[in-house]
């Protein structure tokens, strides 16, 4: 079956820019995931979508946003892009409910969206 | 909070060698346990995960990895290293909640390299 699909995978910006990022998960998958990689800070958590619900957020600021939709498509938006915002961004799906882990909430990871802040 | 340790920024084997990373985590109970691979430019693959039971896991591409509690240890380790396993390997750690659902929490990476 199809992977986690990431787009666009690169991107340049300037900074006070605003940008929104796509990700489709794996198909029945219904939580989404969001993460942040940069040499200085490593991988960070930014939010998770669980049926169309933000249910856990890391500790970034409120230009930070995202939303999932019915399909469990999800989209990150960065507002006011500064130039520390140049980084990776991951998704990762997961079927996400509650009940045994063996093996169900495991997250697959995409490809990644390359953001550049000019 | 849950916290993970990976000590070793970089390792240098050569190819054919045996391969150990190291991963040591912080939190109060058992919690899972994970060690994803990352080649340049791609995202993370999960190389093989511990949520309870056996302690020695196996995983993809020959690799494998053993919980030790008394340790707060999960390293992952390979017999034989293959020029194709140069990459960034990750440990992670998550906390269980909401009865499955966890926020994996990752190490800072260690660096492989792989000498012919």
């Amino acid at each position: 079956k199809a992977g986690v699909t990431q787009t666009p995978r690169y991107l340049i910006k300037t900074r006070g820019q605003q940008v929104t990022l796509s990700c489709s998960p794996i198909s029945g998958h219904r939580s989404v995931s969001w993460y942040q990689q940069t040499p200085g800070q490593g991988l960070q958590f930014l939010f998770e979508y669980f049926s169309e619900t933000q249910r856990n957020k890391g500790n970034f600021p409120g230009r930070f946003s995202g939303r999932q939709f019915s399909n469990s498509r999800s989209e990150m938006n960065v507002s006011t892009l500064e130039l520390g915002d140049s980084a990776l961004y991951l998704c990762a799906s997961s079927w996400g409910g509650t009940g045994s882990p063996s093996g169900a909430n495991v997250l697959t990871f995409g490809a990644g969206s390359r953001l550049t802040v000019l | 909070a849950q916290s993970v340790t990976q000590p070793d920024i970089h390792i240098t084997v050569s190819e054919g060698a045996s391969l150990e990373l190291r991963c040591n985590y912080s939190y109060g109970a058992t919690p899972y346990l994970f060690w994803y691979v990352q080649s340049p430019g791609q995202g993370l693959q999960l190389l093989l995960k511990y949520f309870s039971g056996d302690t020695l896991v196996q995983g993809i591409k020959g690799f494998e990895a053993e919980f030790k509690r008394s340790q707060s240890s999960f390293n992952l380790r390979k017999p034989s290293v293959h020029w194709s396993d140069a990459a960034e390997y990750f440990c992670a750690v998550g906390a269980p909640i909401l009865g499955g659902s966890y926020i994996p929490t990752f190490g800072r990476g260690t660096s492989l390299i792989v000498h012919p």
